[in-house]
């Protein structure tokens, strides 16, 4: 079993719908990256958890400790969200989820 | 904000030759840079962490003396591929970070390589 799982694997979407894409793990961790990749291949950190919840712009992240879960929210989606969204975390060494495809549709 | 500039971004080489793959922080001291390899339509695979001034920690299965790792410096780390085979052909990725742990992580565009 894989340490960090990530649901769906797939997502289309029409624009304007919200967008939740899942990370649980299973083993502590010090840290959570949730990453965007594009399809050229460059990848952007979009935030790092420790507890709680961040936000920037649209995007929504949550953590919570106690239930090995983490999720990222995307608000009012846009075609230029369409990525693959990766999960990272950070325990003895850095873990990386199988990662979702977004394709959001105009 | 923090960039990192991988170089190069694509190569073609034949096989048995060594590449050489740069990583730089351009406007910070990366204490810590990570090295991945992504094969196609896959998630990222941790090659090895490096901290500048020492040696670097490879992850479980990864060749050190294949892909020799230097951070020389708080600005450059290098990824060699040594002996280079068409099973090495990948998407070489760095990040880097600056303080302690990986608090903010800021990727390097990729290197494309292709070994014939």
């Amino acid at each position: 079993k894989n340490e960090v799982e990530q649901s769906p694997q797939n997502l289309t979407a029409q624009e304007g719908e919200f967008i939740t894409i899942n990370c649980s793990y299973s083993v502590g961790i010090s840290a959570l990256h949730w990453l965007q990749q594009h399809p050229g291949g460059g990848i952007v950190s979009l935030f790092m958890l420790s507890s709680g919840k961040k936000k920037h712009g649209r995007l929504i992240a949550t953590i919570n400790i106690q239930e090995k879960h983490s999720s990222l929210h995307i608000t009012a989606s846009h075609p230029r969200d369409s990525a693959v969204y990766i999960c990272a975390v950070m325990a003895n060494d850095m873990r990386f989820g199988a990662g979702t495809r977004l394709t959001v549709k105009p | 904000g923090a960039v990192v500039s991988q170089h190069p971004s694509w190569v073609i080489c034949k096989s048995g030759t060594s590449v050489k793959i740069e990583c730089r922080s351009l406007d910070f001291q990366a204490t810590t840079m990570f090295w991945y390899r992504q094969f196609p339509k896959q998630s990222l695979m941790l090659m090895a962490t490096s901290n500048e001034g020492s040696k670097a920690t490879y992850e479980q299965g990864v060749e050190k003396d294949k892909f020799l790792i230097n951070h020389a410096s708080l600005t450059l780390s290098t990824l060699t591929v040594t002996s280079a085979h068409p099973e090495d052909s990948s998407f070489y990725i760095c990040s880097a970070t600056q303080g302690a742990g990986a608090n903010v992580l800021t990727f390097g565009a990729g290197s494309r390589l292709t070994v014939l």
